[in-house]
């Protein structure tokens, strides 16, 4: 079965420094990764995925994440943090069907002015 | 087409009664998906219809749950006798059917459900 962790459930940060937020997965075969964004009482956008090919994928709102089979993770980060990035965000893994995503628990971003 | 959109954005209701939401996906994606998330925790998948069969249901989506997508459109669901442990937010996605390795999938606002 498929499982996303992602370790920090809140994470602060002041507007300018950098982020990393932490994704783990467990799949048995080739992730399909996905990072998605969650403002307050709002839906999911997604930031940027991860099939296959480069591992290091470029995301909207300059969000990059890096793919390392190795670890078995998919972090997400961003050089400077804008205050606007304050959101929950979420890591997903997709099934090989491409029917079904699995999600983390999320992560609180809050950004320090 | 301004996405997936969901209705109602907020719904309260007393136990026992039974509730209805409505999603509209994108309107040439081909894939709709239901989701539940409660407070604090990620999205956890409820199910999913490609046109109008149903495909995929979660253990999570009890015998209370049903959902339809006639005609391949828009789709509904119904939760009856509603608990107040189906408190959450419900979320609808929807994606193209292409290859595999290329459904990403676009969400709604969602519709929250308060059951009191």
């Amino acid at each position: 079965a498929q499982s996303v962790t992602q370790p920090d459930i809140h994470i602060t940060v002041s507007e300018g420094a950098s982020l990393e937020l932490r994704c783990n997965y467990s799949y048995g075969a080739t992730p399909y990764l996905f990072w998605y964004v969650q403002s307050p009482g709002q839906g999911l956008q997604l930031l940027l995925k991860y099939f296959s090919g480069d591992t290091l994928v470029q995301g909207i709102k300059g969000f990059e994440a890096e793919f390392k089979r190795s670890q078995s993770s998919f972090n997400l980060r961003k050089p400077s943090v804008h205050w606007s990035d304050a959101a929950e965000y979420f890591c997903a893994v997709g099934n090989n069907a491409g029917n079904m995503l699995t999600f983390g628990g999320g992560t609180r971003l809050m950004v320090k002015p | 087409d301004t996405g997936v959109s969901q209705d109602p954005r907020h719904k309260i209701t007393k136990r026992g009664q039974n509730v209805t939401f409505r999603c509209d996906p994108i309107s040439e994606h081909n894939r709709l998906y239901w989701y539940r998330q409660t407070l604090g925790q990620g999205p956890e998948f409820l199910t999913y219809f490609q046109n109008e069969a149903q495909l995929e249901k979660s253990r999570l989506l009890s015998d209370r749950f049903s959902a339809e997508r006639p005609k391949g459109s828009f789709s509904t669901l119904e939760i009856q006798r509603t608990e107040q442990g189906d408190s959450a937010m419900y979320l609808c996605a929807s994606s193209p059917h292409r290859d595999r390795a290329n459904t990403e999938a676009f969400f709604g606002q969602g519709t929250r459900l308060t059951v009191v």
